[in-house]
């Protein structure tokens, strides 16, 4: 199993350009999550799903959408990228309670 | 939402046990107390999630007083490769939207 992968790992966004992160499990999990993190903070939630064709705003869901149209996949879309969306995101998936198991995480710079 | 507190730093020498203390003084009754760890450049891991009294597995014990207002990680006999910041998360069995991480508790371990 490949677990919770992550695409792209880097990248480097102007301001303005929009992109989407891909999430993939392989674990069946109902549950998936997608994660923001600041130079030395812990993690904030952006937005999770709780099933396929459902999502939820969590902490911090400004500037992002999300969709879940498969069960295995978890999208995370910037429409007009800001210097503030700078973090590293991490994607994360769950069967229904807390052990959630993490991507590697993507790395994302808006200049 | 049960805020938890947590030391920023500790320090500690390889072949010692350490304990790492959280605090959630407003912990609701249908909460689970969970602890991750994380790597840097890495998602974060679980270690291990408990309700009452003691849960042990192989890599730590969490204990869990009985008015569960506070929790300690025990991590025994540690090594380098222990280093990494380690997150207490309080929140019900299977609801993403209320679990939080603070800002973690960084532990470095010394030769």
């Amino acid at each position: 199993n490949a677990g919770v992968t992550q695409t792209p790992k880097f990248r480097v966004l102007k301001t303005g350009q929009s992109m989407t992160l891909l999430c993939a499990q392989d674990m069946n999990h109902e549950y998936m999550y997608w994660y923001r993190q600041d130079p030395g903070m812990g993690l904030r939630l952006i937005h999770y799903s709780v099933g396929e064709g459902t999502t939820a705003k969590g902490e911090v869901p400004d500037g992002y959408n999300v969709s879940r149209l498969k069960k295995q996949n978890f999208l995370l879309g910037l429409e007009s990228a800001a210097p503030s969306q700078t973090s590293v995101y991490f994607c994360a998936s769950s069967p229904a309670y807390n052990e959630q198991f993490f991507g590697p995480g993507t790395r994302l710079t808006v200049l | 939402l049960a805020k938890t507190t947590q030391p920023i730093s500790m320090d500690s020498y390889e072949g010692q046990e350490v304990n790492i203390t959280c605090s959630h003084n407003n912990i609701a009754t249908n909460d689970y107390i969970t602890w991750y760890q994380q790597f840097p450049s890495q998602g974060p891991r679980f270690i291990i999630q408990g309700y009452k009294t003691k849960v042990t597995n192989e890599v730590a014990s969490l204990f869990i007083p009985a008015d569960r207002k506070s929790s300690t990680l025990s991590l025994p006999r540690v090594s380098l490769s222990d280093t990494a910041v380690y997150y207490c998360l309080v929140g019900p069995s299977g609801s993403a939207r209320q679990l939080t991480f603070g800002s973690g508790t960084q532990l470095t371990v010394l030769p």
